[in-house]
């Protein structure tokens, strides 16, 4: 079974950069779309990011990710504590259906 | 704009049946371009996929899960149901729905019912 391997933990000041990177095990993510997602903890995951590097409406372009090979990355730029939050990534995997990574826990210092 | 509204208990005995209900407004579920998922998180921990269903009948479960799940559309409600089979207290967890949409997305979420296994 694939599993997505994010950091537990990552921090930032308001202000500067941070990345997220997510890794897979045993599957591409090269060849798959990735998603990725914000949960302020007890609320409901709010979509940040589709098809890998994709914005929705109303997600600031401070929020980009990319993807290479075996893994992807999501990177926020000027940092606002309104970022802190949990992070996941995500993606469909044929016969086990949508699988999440453990999730990163973003701290605006 | 597309909402979802959960309903369900928040307290279901071991061994019996987890049941919640999430109506769809602004959309149909009827609507072939997207499916209608169920996800959970145990409290402090990550995001667990449970299934889905498309209108045309197809549904899909999580490998760990298919055995207890049952995922099923009320048309005439415009709502999306979730039927968990002999719960333990592994089974106690937020549990949300959510739209996948043509992009591949889960994208909108209902807001999360909390349900306690608990004798």
């Amino acid at each position: 079974q694939p599993v997505l391997t994010q950091p537990p933990s990552a921090s930032g000041a308001p202000g500067q950069g941070v990345t997220i990177s997510c890794s897979a095990s045993n599957s591409n993510i090269g060849s798959t779309s990735v998603n990725w997602y914000q949960q302020v903890p007890g609320t409901a995951p709010r979509l940040l990011i589709y098809s890998s590097n994709q914005r929705p409406s109303g997600v600031p372009d401070r929020f980009s990710a990319s993807k290479s090979g075996s893994s992807a990355s999501l990177a926020i730029r000027g940092l606002q504590s309104e970022d802190e939050a949990d992070y996941y990534c995500a993606i469909w995997v044929g016969g086990l259906g949508v699988v999440f990574g453990a999730g990163t826990k973003l701290t605006v210092l | 704009q597309v909402q979802l509204q959960q309903s369900g208990p928040g307290l279901v005995k071991p061994s019996q049946t987890l049941s919640l209900a999430c109506a769809v407004s602004g959309a149909s579920v009827s609507s072939g371009i997207y499916s209608w998922n169920w996800i959970r998180q145990p409290a402090g921990r990550g995001l667990e996929w449970i299934g889905r269903i498309h209108p045309s009948g197809s549904v899909d479960y999580s490998p760990s899960l298919k055995d207890r799940v049952t995922i099923s559309l009320d048309t005439s409600k415009n709502q999306v149901s979730l039927n968990l089979t002999s719960v333990t207290a592994a089974d106690t967890a937020l549990y949300f729905c959510a739209r996948w949409w043509v992009v591949g997305a889960f994208d909108p979420w209902g807001q999360g019912t909390l349900v306690t296994v608990s004798s």
